[in-house]
Protein backbone atom coordinates (compact mmCIF):
# COMPACT_ATOMS: atom_id res chain seq x y z
CA UNK A 1 0.00 0.00 0.00
CA UNK A 2 1.22 3.64 -0.86
CA UNK A 3 3.22 5.19 2.31
CA UNK A 4 4.39 8.34 2.60
CA UNK A 5 6.19 9.44 6.13
CA UNK A 6 7.92 12.29 6.77
CA UNK A 7 10.93 13.06 9.37
CA UNK A 8 12.73 15.68 10.21
CA UNK A 9 10.66 17.99 11.95
CA UNK A 10 11.88 19.93 15.30
CA UNK A 11 12.47 23.14 17.65
CA UNK A 12 14.28 25.28 15.71
CA UNK A 13 15.14 29.35 17.00
CA UNK A 14 14.20 32.21 14.19
CA UNK A 15 16.83 32.15 11.39
CA UNK A 16 17.78 28.77 11.94
CA UNK A 17 17.80 25.83 8.98
CA UNK A 18 16.03 22.47 8.94
CA UNK A 19 15.75 19.35 6.74
CA UNK A 20 12.43 17.55 6.24
CA UNK A 21 12.17 14.20 4.72
CA UNK A 22 9.62 12.16 3.29
CA UNK A 23 10.69 8.27 2.78
CA UNK A 24 8.06 7.07 0.43
CA UNK A 25 7.11 3.46 -0.52
CA UNK A 26 4.12 0.99 -2.41
CA UNK A 27 4.43 2.76 -5.47
CA UNK A 28 7.21 3.47 -8.02
CA UNK A 29 7.77 7.16 -6.64
CA UNK A 30 10.03 8.29 -9.67
CA UNK A 31 6.68 8.08 -11.28
CA UNK A 32 4.92 10.55 -9.45
CA UNK A 33 5.17 14.74 -9.10
CA UNK A 34 5.30 15.55 -5.35
CA UNK A 35 4.42 18.16 -3.22
CA UNK A 36 4.84 19.92 0.37
CA UNK A 37 2.20 21.45 1.77
CA UNK A 38 1.80 22.78 5.71
CA UNK A 39 -0.70 23.15 8.54
CA UNK A 40 0.00 25.63 10.71
CA UNK A 41 -1.67 24.63 14.12
CA UNK A 42 -5.40 25.42 13.87
CA UNK A 43 -5.17 26.71 10.46
CA UNK A 44 -5.89 25.23 7.15
CA UNK A 45 -4.04 24.46 4.72
CA UNK A 46 -1.31 26.41 2.50
CA UNK A 47 0.58 24.58 -0.41
CA UNK A 48 4.58 25.37 -0.18
CA UNK A 49 6.36 23.42 -3.02
CA UNK A 50 6.27 21.09 -6.02
CA UNK A 51 8.66 18.90 -8.00
CA UNK A 52 8.09 17.06 -11.09
CA UNK A 53 9.14 13.31 -12.02
CA UNK A 54 12.79 14.17 -12.47
CA UNK A 55 13.66 17.23 -9.96
CA UNK A 56 13.57 19.35 -13.62
CA UNK A 57 10.47 21.75 -13.26
CA UNK A 58 10.37 22.99 -9.26
CA UNK A 59 7.46 25.52 -7.75
CA UNK A 60 7.47 27.45 -4.49
CA UNK A 61 4.67 29.43 -2.60
CA UNK A 62 5.74 33.29 -2.42
CA UNK A 63 6.02 33.11 1.20
CA UNK A 64 8.76 30.49 0.82
CA UNK A 65 10.41 31.35 -2.31
CA UNK A 66 14.38 31.84 -1.56
CA UNK A 67 14.27 29.88 1.67
CA UNK A 68 13.23 26.58 1.23
CA UNK A 69 14.48 24.38 -1.86
CA UNK A 70 12.50 21.27 -2.63
CA UNK A 71 14.89 18.08 -3.97
CA UNK A 72 13.99 14.38 -4.23
CA UNK A 73 16.10 11.44 -4.77
CA UNK A 74 14.88 8.95 -6.79
CA UNK A 75 16.95 6.03 -6.30
CA UNK A 76 16.07 6.50 -2.34
CA UNK A 77 12.30 7.08 -3.15
CA UNK A 78 12.87 10.30 -1.46
CA UNK A 79 11.48 13.66 -1.17
CA UNK A 80 13.30 16.58 1.01
CA UNK A 81 12.78 20.04 2.37
CA UNK A 82 15.38 22.53 3.01
CA UNK A 83 14.05 25.09 5.06
CA UNK A 84 16.30 28.47 6.08
CA UNK A 85 16.03 31.94 7.55
CA UNK A 86 12.97 30.24 9.59
CA UNK A 87 10.50 32.33 11.30
CA UNK A 88 7.49 31.88 13.45
CA UNK A 89 5.34 31.95 10.37
CA UNK A 90 6.67 28.50 9.45
CA UNK A 91 5.67 27.00 12.27
CA UNK A 92 3.38 24.28 10.70
CA UNK A 93 2.64 20.17 10.50
CA UNK A 94 4.27 19.84 6.96
CA UNK A 95 3.09 17.46 5.00
CA UNK A 96 4.25 15.29 1.27
CA UNK A 97 1.75 14.85 -1.12
CA UNK A 98 1.51 12.81 -3.84
CA UNK A 99 -0.14 14.12 -7.19
CA UNK A 100 -2.73 11.95 -8.94
CA UNK A 101 -2.53 10.44 -12.30
CA UNK A 102 1.04 9.17 -11.90
CA UNK A 103 2.30 12.35 -13.71
CA UNK A 104 -0.07 12.05 -17.07
CA UNK A 105 -0.92 15.33 -16.85
CA UNK A 106 -0.11 19.16 -15.50
CA UNK A 107 -2.16 20.25 -12.24
CA UNK A 108 -3.71 17.39 -10.33
CA UNK A 109 -5.54 16.61 -6.92
CA UNK A 110 -3.30 15.05 -3.49
CA UNK A 111 -4.33 11.41 -3.52
CA UNK A 112 -1.89 10.30 -0.66
CA UNK A 113 -0.61 12.19 1.83
CA UNK A 114 1.64 11.49 4.95
CA UNK A 115 1.12 11.90 8.69
CA UNK A 116 3.22 15.20 8.70
CA UNK A 117 5.93 16.34 10.82
CA UNK A 118 5.65 19.30 13.13
CA UNK A 119 8.55 22.29 12.73
CA UNK A 120 8.14 25.12 15.66
CA UNK A 121 10.00 28.03 15.13
CA UNK A 122 10.78 29.54 18.51
CA UNK A 123 13.45 31.07 20.68
CA UNK B 1 -3.68 33.67 -7.28
CA UNK B 2 -7.10 32.26 -7.27
CA UNK B 3 -8.77 32.22 -4.14
CA UNK B 4 -10.64 29.30 -2.63
CA UNK B 5 -13.85 30.34 -0.12
CA UNK B 6 -15.90 28.04 1.51
CA UNK B 7 -18.98 28.80 3.50
CA UNK B 8 -20.24 27.98 5.98
CA UNK B 9 -17.02 28.19 8.21
CA UNK B 10 -19.45 25.84 10.49
CA UNK B 11 -21.90 23.72 9.36
CA UNK B 12 -24.13 21.74 12.58
CA UNK B 13 -25.54 18.44 11.42
CA UNK B 14 -27.92 15.49 13.02
CA UNK B 15 -26.74 12.07 12.39
CA UNK B 16 -28.49 10.56 9.81
CA UNK B 17 -29.63 13.71 7.85
CA UNK B 18 -27.67 15.73 4.54
CA UNK B 19 -25.36 18.31 4.45
CA UNK B 20 -24.31 20.68 1.49
CA UNK B 21 -20.68 22.21 1.88
CA UNK B 22 -19.82 25.22 -0.27
CA UNK B 23 -16.75 26.17 -2.23
CA UNK B 24 -16.57 28.98 -4.52
CA UNK B 25 -13.36 30.02 -7.06
CA UNK B 26 -12.40 33.72 -7.38
CA UNK B 27 -12.22 32.83 -10.85
CA UNK B 28 -13.47 29.51 -13.26
CA UNK B 29 -11.50 26.68 -12.36
CA UNK B 30 -13.72 24.32 -14.88
CA UNK B 31 -13.85 21.01 -13.19
CA UNK B 32 -10.16 20.80 -11.47
CA UNK B 33 -11.07 20.74 -8.28
CA UNK B 34 -10.67 18.42 -5.19
CA UNK B 35 -12.65 18.25 -1.97
CA UNK B 36 -10.74 16.74 1.16
CA UNK B 37 -11.32 15.47 4.57
CA UNK B 38 -9.32 15.78 7.45
CA UNK B 39 -10.19 14.41 10.58
CA UNK B 40 -7.98 15.38 14.20
CA UNK B 41 -4.76 14.87 14.08
CA UNK B 42 -5.22 13.10 10.74
CA UNK B 43 -3.32 13.80 7.75
CA UNK B 44 -6.59 15.30 4.99
CA UNK B 45 -8.19 12.34 2.78
CA UNK B 46 -8.86 12.70 -0.95
CA UNK B 47 -12.88 12.50 -1.33
CA UNK B 48 -13.65 13.92 -4.81
CA UNK B 49 -11.26 14.96 -7.69
CA UNK B 50 -12.55 16.49 -10.84
CA UNK B 51 -15.58 17.93 -9.24
CA UNK B 52 -18.01 15.07 -9.22
CA UNK B 53 -15.35 11.83 -9.17
CA UNK B 54 -15.35 10.03 -5.78
CA UNK B 55 -11.77 8.42 -5.22
CA UNK B 56 -11.25 5.10 -4.32
CA UNK B 57 -13.07 3.55 -1.34
CA UNK B 58 -15.13 6.80 -0.88
CA UNK B 59 -18.67 5.40 0.41
CA UNK B 60 -21.52 6.65 -2.24
CA UNK B 61 -23.02 9.24 0.37
CA UNK B 62 -20.56 11.61 -0.26
CA UNK B 63 -20.65 13.24 -3.90
CA UNK B 64 -19.51 16.56 -5.51
CA UNK B 65 -21.09 18.78 -8.33
CA UNK B 66 -20.69 22.26 -9.77
CA UNK B 67 -18.12 23.59 -12.43
CA UNK B 68 -16.66 27.18 -13.64
CA UNK B 69 -17.09 29.15 -9.91
CA UNK B 70 -19.61 26.95 -8.03
CA UNK B 71 -19.03 23.63 -6.45
CA UNK B 72 -20.51 21.47 -3.80
CA UNK B 73 -20.05 19.02 -1.51
CA UNK B 74 -22.88 16.88 -0.23
CA UNK B 75 -23.13 14.30 2.24
CA UNK B 76 -26.59 12.49 1.78
CA UNK B 77 -26.77 10.49 5.40
CA UNK B 78 -24.26 11.94 7.98
CA UNK B 79 -22.76 8.79 9.52
CA UNK B 80 -20.78 9.74 13.32
CA UNK B 81 -17.12 9.23 11.43
CA UNK B 82 -18.21 12.34 8.97
CA UNK B 83 -18.00 14.82 11.62
CA UNK B 84 -14.46 16.98 10.58
CA UNK B 85 -13.61 19.39 8.37
CA UNK B 86 -13.73 19.68 4.50
CA UNK B 87 -11.48 21.23 2.32
CA UNK B 88 -11.70 22.26 -1.43
CA UNK B 89 -8.27 22.67 -3.39
CA UNK B 90 -8.48 24.13 -7.07
CA UNK B 91 -5.87 22.68 -9.41
CA UNK B 92 -6.77 24.43 -12.73
CA UNK B 93 -4.53 27.33 -12.30
CA UNK B 94 -1.33 27.05 -10.61
CA UNK B 95 1.09 27.66 -8.73
CA UNK B 96 0.07 27.71 -6.61
CA UNK B 97 -2.34 25.44 -5.92
CA UNK B 98 -4.60 27.25 -3.38
CA UNK B 99 -6.88 25.80 -0.55
CA UNK B 100 -10.39 27.10 0.67
CA UNK B 101 -10.10 28.00 4.53
CA UNK B 102 -11.92 24.73 5.44
CA UNK B 103 -15.95 24.04 6.54
CA UNK B 104 -15.90 22.21 9.92
CA UNK B 105 -19.03 19.90 10.13
CA UNK B 106 -20.24 19.53 13.68
CA UNK B 107 -22.79 17.07 15.62
CA UNK B 108 -26.39 19.48 15.94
Amino acid sequence: QVQLVESGGDLVKPGGSLRLSCAASGFTFSNYYMNWIRQAPGKGLEWVSYINRGGSSIYYADSVKGRFTISRDNAKNSLYLQMSSLTADDTAVYYCARESHGGTRLGNDLDFWGRGTLVTVSS
Amino acid sequence: EIVMTQSPATLSVSPGERATLSCRASQSVSSNLAWYQQKPGQAPRLLIYFASTRAPAIPARFSGSGSGTEFTLTISSLQSEDFAVYYCQQYNNWPPYTFGQGTKLEIK
